[in-house]
């Protein structure tokens, strides 16, 4: 059981360019999730989705676009990555998310630099 | 809004010593409360979680937290550190019920484990 895979691992932009870190899981989860980390800051929700076709923003959505046409796959979209996109991004999800108290189950995590 | 303050971004203890990880929420209903690890370059791992039912938690690798309602508290302890645990220990909350499926994080703590 492979639980949450995200890729790429590694990456390097330069500024402006667009990219796509995919998310996959293979649990039938509803609940998928896009975090941010950042130092001192803890983890800030970019994007989550409740169900395949429902998406809705969190609390830093700007720059980041999101779709989910099937429930194993949740793709997170930079349009024109800004150096302080720099970051490592993490992919969760779980069964109906934590507003039932579900677990939620994170990756290993994207790190991100735009130079 | 949902919010958690971690007191401390650093906590250090020796091998043996008690370990005392602070978290305080501010929730307008009785929230749901978790703590993730995090080891180096690696997701969160959950370690317990609180979802209304006996408001002292057990958790893995020996930890356990405890809800306060009153002091609006849910600090993470261990009775005896181990090397192992030294790694980035994040509190979370949500709010349950059919709203906003967000997950909140505090800052972070890092435990430091003396020899």
């Amino acid at each position: 059981n492979a639980g949450v895979t995200q890729t790429p691992k590694f990456q390097v932009l330069k500024t402006g360019q667009s990219m796509t870190l995919q998310c996959a899981q293979d649990m039938n989860h509803e609940y998928m999730s896009w975090y941010r980390q950042d130092p001192g800051m803890g983890l800030r929700l970019i994007h989550y989705s409740v169900g395949a076709g429902i998406t809705d923003q969190g609390e830093v959505p700007n720059g980041y676009n999101v779709s989910r046409s099937t429930t194993e796959d949740f793709p997170l979209r930079l349009l024109s990555a800004a150096p302080s996109q720099t970051s490592v991004y993490f992919c969760a999800s779980s069964i109906r998310g934590p507003s039932s108290g579900n677990t939620i189950y994170f990756g290993e995590g994207s790190w991100l630099t735009v130079v | 809004a949902q919010s958690v303050t971690q007191l401390g971004s650093h906590v250090s203890v020796s091998e043996g010593a008690l370990v005392l990880l602070r978290c305080n929420y501010s929730s307008s209903v009785p929230p749901y409360l978790f703590w993730y690890v995090q080891y180096p370059n690696q997701g969160l791992q959950l370690l317990l979680k609180y979802t209304s039912a006996a408001t002292l938690v057990k958790g893995i690798n020996g930890f356990e937290a405890e809800f306060k309602k009153s002091e609006t508290s849910f600090h993470l302890t261990k009775p005896s550190a181990h090397m192992s645990d030294a790694a980035e220990y994040f509190c979370a909350v949500s709010d349950p019920g059919r709203g906003a499926q967000k997950l909140v994080f505090g800052q972070g703590t890092r435990l430091t484990i003396n020899p």
